[in-house]
């Protein structure tokens, strides 16, 4: 079956604009989540959304982020007045819900360059 | 706050010899994830492991788990170039449920003909 899709693969925008990042899981998986990875590093949590409430958003770095998952299946992540340090792969993944394990499987990401 | 060490972070090794990387981790958790990530692509679930004493095996790389020394590692038999990639250990909440994963900074082994 089909695999996490992420949109755009590549966004490059200036300092100061604002961009939107879009998710959608594999069909059936109600957990929904964000990391960012910078380079050479691990990937880093963002936020976690159960269905369409966020059930947990300590990892958005300020409130330039904001992300929304309005029916439950497909997320977007927003990010405001873009800085140079918000360039990232930002990466999606969803797992199932009731699962005894929290196996999570990942998008290709989006490749986001802040000029 | 839950850390995740991996040693080392850079590996170079002949093809068809053996190594092992290691996951260290900070808190009580018992479910730990290896992850392949090729350059330039997203990340590839390799094991989960859910019990102190786990081991998987899939081909030439084998995991194995000790909650108590809060230690995974992961070894690699008679490497083959294929191999080569940037491999990742995560930990979850103790927790039952969906839980935020939290990634150690990556082993990249590289595999010399």
């Amino acid at each position: 079956g089909a695999g996490v899709s992420q949109t755009p693969s590549n966004k490059v925008t200036e300092k100061g604009k604002y961009v939107e990042l879009r998710c959608d899981p594999i069909s059936g998986h109600t957990a929904l989540y964000w990391y960012r990875q910078s380079l050479g590093q691990g990937p880093e949590f963002l936020i976690y959304f159960q269905g369409t409430g966020a059930a947990d958003d300590s990892g958005l770095p300020n409130d330039r982020f904001f992300a929304v998952r309005p029916e439950g299946s497909v997320s977007t992540l927003k990010i405001q007045r873009t800085e140079r340090g918000d360039s990232a792969v930002y990466l999606c993944a969803s797992s199932l819900q009731g699962a005894q394990w929290n196996e999570q499987f990942f998008g290709p990401g989006t490749r986001l360059t802040v000029l | 706050e839950l850390k995740v060490e991996q040693n080392p972070l850079f590996l170079s090794m002949q093809e068809g010899k053996n190594y092992t990387i290691y996951c260290n981790y900070s808190t009580t958790s018992d479910r730990l994830y290896w992850y392949r990530q090729d350059p330039g692509k997203s990340l590839e679930s390799l094991f989960v492991l859910l019990s102190n004493g786990a081991v998987k095996q899939e081909g030439r790389l084998m995991a194995s788990l000790d909650t108590k020394a809060r230690l995974s590692t992961l070894h690699i038999t008679a490497a083959v170039h294929d191999l080569s990639a940037t491999y990742f250990c995560a930990v979850d909440s103790i927790n039952f449920g969906n839980e935020k994963l939290t990634f150690g900074t990556g082993t990249r082994l590289t595999i010399i003909p």
